[in-house]
């Protein structure tokens, strides 16, 4: 069974510091999605990573890909009380030519203190 | 309305109702996707459709009945739920071309069932 596991689950940080969240998974796959959702709001994608050693950059965040050590970082830059959120990663183990299946892991709920 | 909407965005409901949550997605896409998000369990998937056809249950009990008319409406029809389904039910949408790379998917605002 496929396990993708985050940690922290619970985040408490001050603004202008840095810090990673990490994201192991259990089984092949070249794969990965990092989203945000906010309280009462639904999923809103922040990066797709497709192959091993993707880094994508977007503002005060920077996601990257590891697919032999099965890890994938989300790394926080100077934190701002904006980038308050829950934030999840989700795997892909789509079979050949199948749907795309998302494997979620529970979240690392982020909050930003000023 | 523009990339995929939720209706209704609350639901309260009794064990012996029949109720239908509907999902639509205005992005053109061929892939509608049905999720579960509980508190404190992860996210789940549901169902999924490609092309209309379903190609994923992922276990989900009977009184779950999901329909896909169309490549841009998802229905999933509720009928003697237990109080443990109440949740937050998640639509998404992504463009699937058979195994190739995808894009990613992209989430409806959900409804929140809450089941008496």
């Amino acid at each position: 069974e496929l396990k993708v596991e985050q940690n922290p689950l619970f985040l408490s940080m001050q603004e202008g510091k840095n810090y990673t969240i990490y994201c192991n998974y259990s089984t092949t796959s070249d794969r990965l999605y990092w989203y945000r959702q906010d309280p009462g709001k639904s999923l809103e994608s922040l990066f797709v990573l497709l192959s091993n050693g993707a880094v994508k950059q977007e503002g005060r965040l920077m996601a990257s890909l590891d697919t032999k050590a099965r890890l994938s970082t989300l790394h926080i830059t100077a934190a701002v009380h904006d980038l308050s959120a829950t934030y999840f990663c989700a795997v892909d183990i789509s079979f050949q030519g199948g749907s795309e299946k998302l494997v979620f892991g529970k979240g690392t709920k982020l909050t930003v203190n000023p | 309305e523009t990339g995929v909407t939720q209706t209704p965005r609350h639901l309260v409901m009794g064990m012996t109702n029949k109720k239908s949550l509907k999902c639509e997605q205005h992005l053109g896409h061929n892939a509608m996707y049905w999720y579960k998000q509980s508190a404190k369990k992860p996210l789940e998937l549901m169902f999924v459709y490609n092309f209309k056809e379903q190609t994923e249950n992922n276990s989900v009990p009977s009184r779950f009945s999901p329909e896909c008319p169309n490549s841009s409406h998802l229905f999933l029809h509720l009928h003697t739920l237990q109080p443990e389904d109440s949740a937050l039910y998640l639509c998404a949408s992504s463009q699937s071309t058979g195994g190739e790379i995808q894009e990613t998917q992209y989430f409806g605002p959900g409804t929140r069932l809450l089941v008496l």
